[in-house]
């Protein structure tokens, strides 16, 4: 099985500045994964998929990059929303998932 | 739109059976895999199982195949465009929101692109 580590756990970061959330695969899983943000209370919702294609509707602020095994989120110029819980996923094994442990993104 | 919507949260006694459901709309339902995720309170999301709609092919992960954990199953009644979570003994441990997510169709990719609203299961004696 593929286990996908996301760090840092918790990342404390001003609103308008760039947060970066990483996320590391056990073996290469290409750029087969995904990147889900999760607001309180709210279901997850897609952001990038196949390491740095948005998703419909997701804003420009939002970019990943990455292959292999390791990934990268970047959020620049943070926004109120933003404040969440991010989610790595590898799907290179499909149909086999594995989601990272999450990654909260809080206000400093 | 597009759109899958879960039935209510439930509260069960340990040993009892569920079946929770997710109905879709906006799309061809048969055309698209279901993936069920689970968020047990406080923690992290977790892969249960996809199934096709299409022919009710079916797969599990590891941690929650029906031979290993016994309970949880999946099915869908298409005529409806309906997929199913069912256990037959459930138990406190089962306590969680589940999710079921749509799986896009998009040149090899297989992210989650639509999600239910959740379904929060709650096993208590």
């Amino acid at each position: 099985e593929i286990v996908m580590t996301q760090s840092p756990a918790t990342l404390s970061v001003s609103p308008g500045e760039r947060a970066t959330l990483s996320c590391r695969a056990s073996q290469s899983v290409s750029i087969n994964l995904a990147w889900y943000q999760q607001n309180p209370g709210q279901a997850p919702r897609l952001l990038i998929y196949g390491a740095s294609s948005r998703a419909t509707g997701v804003p420009a602020r939002f970019s990943g990059s990455g292959s292999g095994t390791e990934f990268t989120l970047t959020i620049s110029s943070l926004q109120s929303e933003d404040f969440a819980v991010y989610y790595c996923q590898q799907y290179n094994d499909w149909p086999m998932y594995t989601f990272g442990q999450g990654t909260k993104l809080e206000i400093k | 739109e597009v759109q899958l919507v879960q039935s209510g949260a439930e509260v069960k006694k340990p040993g009892e059976s569920l079946k929770i459901s997710c109905k879709g709309s906006g799309y061809t339902f048969t055309s698209y895999w279901i993936g069920w995720v689970r968020q047990m309170p406080g923690k992290g999301l977790e892969w249960l199982g996809v199934i096709y709609p299409g022919d009710s092919d079916t797969r599990y992960s590891p941690s929650f195949s029906p031979s290993v954990q016994g309970q949880v199953t999946s099915s869908v009644d298409k005529s409806i465009s309906t997929a199913y979570l069912q256990w037959s003994s459930l138990k406190a441990s089962d306590t969680a929101m589940y999710y079921c997510a749509r799986v896009m169709l998009s040149a090899g990719h297989y992210g989650m692109d639509v999600w239910g609203q959740g379904t929060t299961v709650t096993v208590s004696s």
